[in-house]
């Protein structure tokens, strides 16, 4: 069964550093994957994904992520971070076009002023 | 692009009601909804499948008879939380596959609190 782990609970970063949000998965093909942000009491925005093709894959916000097939991993990263990205991340994948996703436990992402 | 509508966003109900959790889809047809549950700090966790007609597919541990799901139609997918208890207090979304699979959309999310 395919499984997604983001290895990091919390972080907290300063604004106006960089963040790198980790995220691997365990599936034997390259499985979809996208990365969500939820903010507190609301739904999931999407952020970006990967289907296939180029292995850096820009979203919305400033967020960037590369899939790395060698490490199994898809990280996310935003080369400076604003006070209003402090929320909830989640990685997701799915192995096959529309079937249901399966979520990584989440980041929660704080942000110092 | 595709927009999920999930009513309500919020409501307080009491023990051994049942509460009615809708989502439709506005500007396509979602002929698969999967619903999730998130308890707070966590992640989401798949709950049901529900496919247009047909009868929906329960994940392990999740009692059907609790949470009913019907698919009626190619636009409307809900859920029903019967005979509802504290512990089934959550935050409840529905997500469908985008047509031509550019993703999934979200509805917005129910806060289901009960007392």
């Amino acid at each position: 069964a395919q499984s997604v782990t983001q290895p990091d609970i919390h972080i907290t970063v300063s604004e106006g550093a960089s963040l790198e949000l980790r995220c691997n998965y365990s599936y034997g093909a390259t499985p979809y994957l996208f990365w969500y942000v939820q903010s507190p009491g609301q739904g999931l925005q999407l952020l970006l994904k990967y289907f296939s093709g180029d292995t850096l894959v820009q979203g919305i916000k400033g967020f960037e992520a590369e899939f790395k097939r060698s490490q199994s991993s898809f990280n996310l990263r935003k080369p400076s971070v604003h006070w209003s990205d402090a929320a909830e991340y989640f990685c997701a994948v799915v192995r096959d076009a529309g079937n249901m996703l399966t979520f990584g436990g989440g980041t929660r992402l704080m942000v110092k002023p | 692009g595709a927009v999920v509508s999930q009513h309500p966003s919020r409501v307080i109900c009491k023990s051994g009601t049942s509460v009615k959790i809708e989502c439709r889809s506005l500007d396509f047809q979602a002929t698969t909804m999967f619903w999730y549950r998130q308890f707070p700090k966590q992640s989401l966790m798949l709950m049901a499948t529900s496919n247009e007609g047909s009868k929906a597919t329960y994940e392990q541990g999740v009692e059907k008879d609790k949470f009913l799901i019907n698919h009626a139609s190619l636009t409307l997918s809900t859920l029903t939380v019967t005979s509802a208890h504290p512990e089934d207090s959550s935050f409840y979304i529905c997500s469908a596959p985008e047509a031509r699979f550019y993703g999934y959309t979200f509805g917005s999310g129910t806060r289901l609190t009960v007392v």
